[in-house]
Formats: C-alpha cells, structure tokens, sequence
C-alpha cells in the first residue's frame, strides 16, 4: 500500500536559517502530493501542493517539488522564523480530491530567536 | 473561511464509560466527514469515512461497535468511543470535506485520557 516517509524530529533551528525537512513516498501511479502544518493547539492546515512530476508547490515562503524520479516532496524554506514552529506533515492521495489522505508521522520544528 | 471545530479539547473519563466528541463544520456544508487518530508522534491513521445520512464505512482493524460514528447533519459528525478503556486513549482528529472543496479542512483535535 502507499505509505510516507518524513525525516524524523525535533529540528531545532536559529532564526533565520535554511530549513530542509525530508519526505519520500511509496505509491503506485501519480499520487497527489501535500504538506501540511500544525501549529500548537489547532488543526491541520494546507500548507501547498503539487499534483504532477516537477510541479512546485508554494507558500508563505515555503517550496516543495514532486520529484517523480526519487520519489519525494522535500519541503524548504530560505530562512525560517520563530512563527514557523509548528508540527509538519506529508501526505498524499490518489483521488485528486484530497480524499484518503496517507499521511507522513509529522516532524517538530522549533526556531529560537 | 473553511472553518472545522471539535468539542470537547480534552476529557478524561473512567474507564467502561462513553465519550462522545462533536465535529462541527462552521461555515459550510460537509458532505464528507474524516475520522483520525494520532498517537505520540507518530502518523495520523483514517478509522473511518462518513457521508451525511448513511452509515460510515471504517478502515480495516477498527472496531465499529467501539467507535461509533454518526453524520446526521451537513455540519455535524459524532465519534463515541463506547466502554473506553486506556488503550482507547489517543489524540482524535477530524476533518471535513465540501462538496466544492478539493482539500480538506481539519478540526483542532481532541485529547482523550481513559483512567
């Protein structure tokens, strides 16, 4: 079956610094690929998206490109903020309509001032 | 807009009691409702799918009769977890999907502790 493999946590980062957090997927066909954010005490929000090979998802500074050839969704920032802490999860569907979402086992990050 | 809430946050309970939590979708109309559980850092798992007015249909090794699902409304889904036990607690999440909506939009989860 599909599965999703993230990097695991905590990753404590300086304010300012380069984020990478990994994600690698298992799946057969062209899954869609998201990543999410959770930030203490709230729900999951839709961080982006990207629902083809070499497709780059974007936002709030944040990029992520479905790398079909190496099966993976890495998301980066240039130079993350305090803000940025939050728990981040990688998932994928198949439907292209977000349903049956399998998700990666999230990854902590926490940026110091 | 897309606003999804859960009720309540947290509860403990005894154990063989029930507990039932609320999933609310705010300001629009949820044809589909998603039921997760997430345990300590470790991956949200689906139990069940549920569509407004029929019966939920649950992931392979989740008990029905333990987590019982109602979707009455367009805005509400029920999860009782019926005769809880410690093994039952765990971190409950849901989400709700639109009928125009291509994403779906999660609620803030809550926090059960089975004494």
């Amino acid at each position: 079956g599909d599965s999703v493999t993230q990097m695991e946590g905590p990753v404590t980062l300086s304010e300012e610094a380069f984020l990478t957090i990994n994600c690698t997927y298992t799946a057969t066909g062209y899954p869609s690929l998201f990543w999410y954010v959770q930030y203490p005490g709230e729900g999951l929000q839709l961080l982006l998206k990207a629902t083809k090979a070499d497709d780059k998802g974007s936002n709030k500074g944040f990029e992520a490109t479905y790398r079909k050839e190496t099966t993976s969704f890495h998301l980066e920032k240039g130079s993350v903020q305090v803000s940025d802490s939050a728990v981040y999860f990688c998932a994928l569907t198949h439907s292209g309509s977000a349903r049956q979402l399998t998700f990666g086992s999230g990854t902590q990050l926490t940026v110091l001032p | 807009g897309a606003v999804v809430s859960q009720h309540p946050s947290w509860v403990i309970c005894k154990s063989g009691t029930s507990v039932k939590i609320e999933c609310r979708s705010l300001d629009f109309q949820a044809t589909t409702m998603f039921w997760y559980r997430q345990f300590p850092k470790q991956s949200l798992m689906l139990m069940a799918t549920s569509n407004e007015g029929s019966k939920a249909t649950y992931e392979q090794g989740v008990e029905k009769d333990k987590f019982l699902i109602n979707h009455a409304s367009l805005t509400l889904s029920t999860l009782t977890v019926t005769s809880a036990h410690p093994e039952d607690s765990s971190f409950y999440i849901c989400s709700a999907l639109g009928q125009k909506h291509n994403e779906q939009f999660f609620g803030p989860g809550t926090r059960l502790t089975v004494l």
